[in-house]
């Protein structure tokens, strides 16, 4: 029953490696998110899919790449992973045509770099 | 561009009172969306309640409301009859009325606490 799902919840790893957090929908919706949240909990838009394609990319470094397989998921892969990207990431879904539904968010990945 | 305030980084209501959480917002535009999330410590983000900037009437959701002041650009959330449960932190977002993926812009977050 899980609307929006990410795996894992929680990716421990050390500095310079390479890793990815999955994020599926299962509402049917056309647009997928994801967000940063820091650790003095704001929360901050990274890049967002419609329809598999990149409608949002927000100064985020170019280590971070998503990658949208079908509207259904997207993916976060980081490279060479620095201290600052230690967070907890976000994926969420809407329908980009009905712009009064919500977002609704997976439960976050912590991500702690060592 | 959009910007988001909360003012009170910390806020504190006992249980079965009332309380109410504090936005401001800058926009140009003259449709947009408002949102308040929760997030507890289990940090989910629970969507509370939604406004359209279209919308005079206030939302309502159980003890759950809004003082939409569009003029004013500000959204205060009140939470009646507090429980235990409310304790949380709580954003007041953002949303643009056009774009197909319009993102949202998030305030940084008013941690509530409950109080016996």
């Amino acid at each position: 029953d899980t609307a929006v799902s990410q795996t894992p919840k929680y990716l421990v790893t050390q500095m310079g490696n390479d890793k990815s957090i999955k994020c599926e929908q299962n509402l049917g919706h056309d647009t997928m998110y994801w967000y940063k949240q820091d650790s003095k909990k704001f929360l901050k838009i990274m890049f967002s899919y419609n329809n598999k394609e990149l409608i949002i990319n927000e100064t985020v470094p170019n280590r971070f790449s998503p990658k949208s397989p079908d509207k259904a998921h997207l993916n976060l892969h980081i490279n060479s992973l620095e201290l600052g990207d230690s967070a907890v990431y976000f994926c969420a879904s809407s329908q980009g045509n009905s712009d009064n539904q919500p977002q609704h968010f997976g439960d976050g990945t912590r991500l702690s770099i060592l | 561009a959009q910007t988001v305030t909360q003012s009170q980084p910390e806020m504190s209501v006992q249980e079965a009172e009332t309380v109410t959480l504090s936005c401001t917002y800058d926009t140009s535009e003259s449709d947009y969306y408002l949102f308040w999330y929760k997030q507890p410590p289990s940090r989910q983000m629970i969507l509370v309640i939604r406004q359209e900037a279209y919308k005079q009437q206030n939302a309502t959701e159980n003890r759950f409301s809004v003082n939409f002041q569009k003029a004013a650009k500000s959204f205060s959330l009140k939470i009646s009859d507090s429980q235990l449960g409310d304790a949380a932190m709580y954003f007041c977002a953002y949303r643009a009325y056009t774009g197909t993926a319009s993102k949202l812009t998030f305030g940084t977050g008013t941690r509530l606490q409950v109080t016996l």
